[in-house]
């Protein structure tokens, strides 16, 4: 099983609303990303799970809050966003190897959830 | 800064092959991988290099120039279903998971 899921697919919110983006693996990876991608733009890293223990935090303002409850599962709580954050939120996975190989390294994505904010 | 250059849009004909160029200027370098990604779709893994020279792998093929900040992927007996936006990204040797992505390259195939 090399898939990697997203619920929703589309979601609509207004900038007051609260919501939640939920990512899903059952590969054994042990590293986890949110990435932010704008159309026609390349994949922006947002952050990274490690052995369910955030590693990366590129930054990204606080309306966006991830969580990894645990090593299968990795959610992104929206508070308050901005309508310049509708973009498509993808999830990401990988071995956590240190010295890997391609095999390690190599990020699936989930098919992602298409935000727009009002 | 991290830099990765690709071109913004190619055509090329049924059949034939195309060659998707990549040069990155970043602060530490642990793998280059190209990702394939159609429109509305998330981006799929096509192939990786860390170590100079080229990997094959069926119609696809990428070449890696480390001292050269230089890759490019090779696409031959192009299909329609080619047709797609084509990812040059480089994982960096952070000591984390950061891999940065470069803009894209549009393949537009006609028959």
């Amino acid at each position: 099983d090399t898939e990697v899921t997203q619920t929703p697919k589309h979601l609509v919110m207004g900038m007051t609303n609260k919501k939640s983006l939920k990512c899903e693996q059952h590969m054994g990876h042990r590293a986890m990303y949110w990435y932010k991608q704008k159309a026609k733009k390349p994949p922006e890293l947002m952050f990274v799970y490690s052995y369910e223990k955030l590693s990366i935090n590129e930054s990204v303002p606080s309306r966006f809050s991830p969580e990894c409850p645990n090593s299968s599962l990795l959610n992104l709580h929206l508070h308050a966003l901005q309508p310049e954050d509708s973009a498509l939120y993808l999830c990401a996975s990988s071995h956590a190897g240190l010295a890997g190989g391609p095999n390690q390294e190599t990020q699936y994505f989930g098919p992602g959830t298409r935000l727009l904010v009002l | 800064g991290q830099n990765i250059d690709q071109p913004t849009e190619m055509t090329a004909t049924e059949g034939a092959i195309v060659q998707i160029n990549c040069t990155y200027q970043t602060s530490g370098f642990n793998g280059l991988f190209w990702y394939q990604q159609h429109a509305g779709e998330a981006p799929t893994f096509l192939s990786y290099n860390v170590l100079d020279g080229l990997e094959e792998k069926g119609r696809f093929s990428s070449f890696l120039s480390r001292s050269k900040g230089y890759s490019y992927l090779l696409l031959k007996e192009l299909q329609m279903k080619d047709s797609a936006s084509y990812l040059c990204a480089v994982r960096l040797h952070t000591g984390g998971f950061k891999t940065i992505f470069g803009a894209g390259t549009r393949l537009f195939v006609k028959a």
